[in-house]
């Protein structure tokens, strides 16, 4: 069974650009989650989706946007790019929540100049 | 709102020592308490998990005790080896209908040949 797929793996941009980061999860899988990772803050929840409906949020602003397709692939977003963006950025499958097991991507390493 | 609180920070120890990490939450309705281990520059990986129905789970050198009076769940590595040596987290998630992860700070665990 294929794991947790992420693309693409690195990606520098400039402040003020938009970025979208893909998330392909186990196949059965339905929900998918998505954290940021820093040095300083660890590891931060950002949304998680479920049948394509955004099932729960964390504490970041509104350029951070995600969806989640029919197939359960899921895609994050952020627009106008800050220097504090730069993080890795994880999404982790699991067949429903609750207390069902999770696991990672490989991560996207985003950096912005 | 809903913590983890992780400790110690960083942790060494001598090869075939033992180490134990030590995760305080603060959601009542955490029911799932996984942890992960992750090594520089790579994924965060499952190694074992707990659910609230259980005290304690051993999976060969690991062990890993829940206290749900306390809030507290621990990870205990017996006969530590230098390739254990990486970043562990612990997290939390809620008994509601989510796949939302609480992650802990991190402990940085060297094992010393």
């Amino acid at each position: 069974k294929a794991g947790v797929t992420q693309t693409p793996r690195y990606l520098i941009k400039t402040r003020g650009q938009q970025v979208t980061l893909s998330c392909s999860p186990i196949s059965g899988h339905r929900s998918v989650s998505w954290y940021q990772q820093t040095p300083g803050q660890g590891l931060q929840f950002l949304f998680e989706y479920f049948s394509e409906t955004q099932r729960n949020k964390g504490n970041f602003p509104g350029r951070f946007s995600g969806r989640q397709f029919s197939n359960s692939r899921s895609e994050m977003n952020v627009s106008t790019l800050e220097l504090g963006d730069s993080a890795l950025y994880l999404c982790a499958s699991s067949s429903a929540g609750g207390d069902t097991e999770a696991f990672f991507g490989q991560g996207t390493r985003l950096t912005v100049v | 709102g809903e913590n983890v609180e992780q400790h110690p920070s960083t942790l060494s120890v001598q090869e075939g020592d033992s180490a134990v990490i030590k995760c305080t939450y603060s959601d009542s309705a955490s029911n799932y308490f996984p942890w992960y281990k992750q090594e520089l520059g790579k994924r965060p990986q499952l190694i074992i998990d707990i659910r609230s129905n259980v005290g304690e789970k051993k999976d060969q050198r690991i062990a890993v005790t829940l206290n749900k009076t306390a809030k507290h769940f621990s990870l205990h590595i017996t006969e530590t080896q230098p390739e254990d040596s990486a970043v562990y987290f612990c997290a939390a998630r809620s008994s509601s209908n989510t796949g939302k992860l609480i992650f802990g700070q991190g402990t940085t665990l060297q094992v010393k040949p």
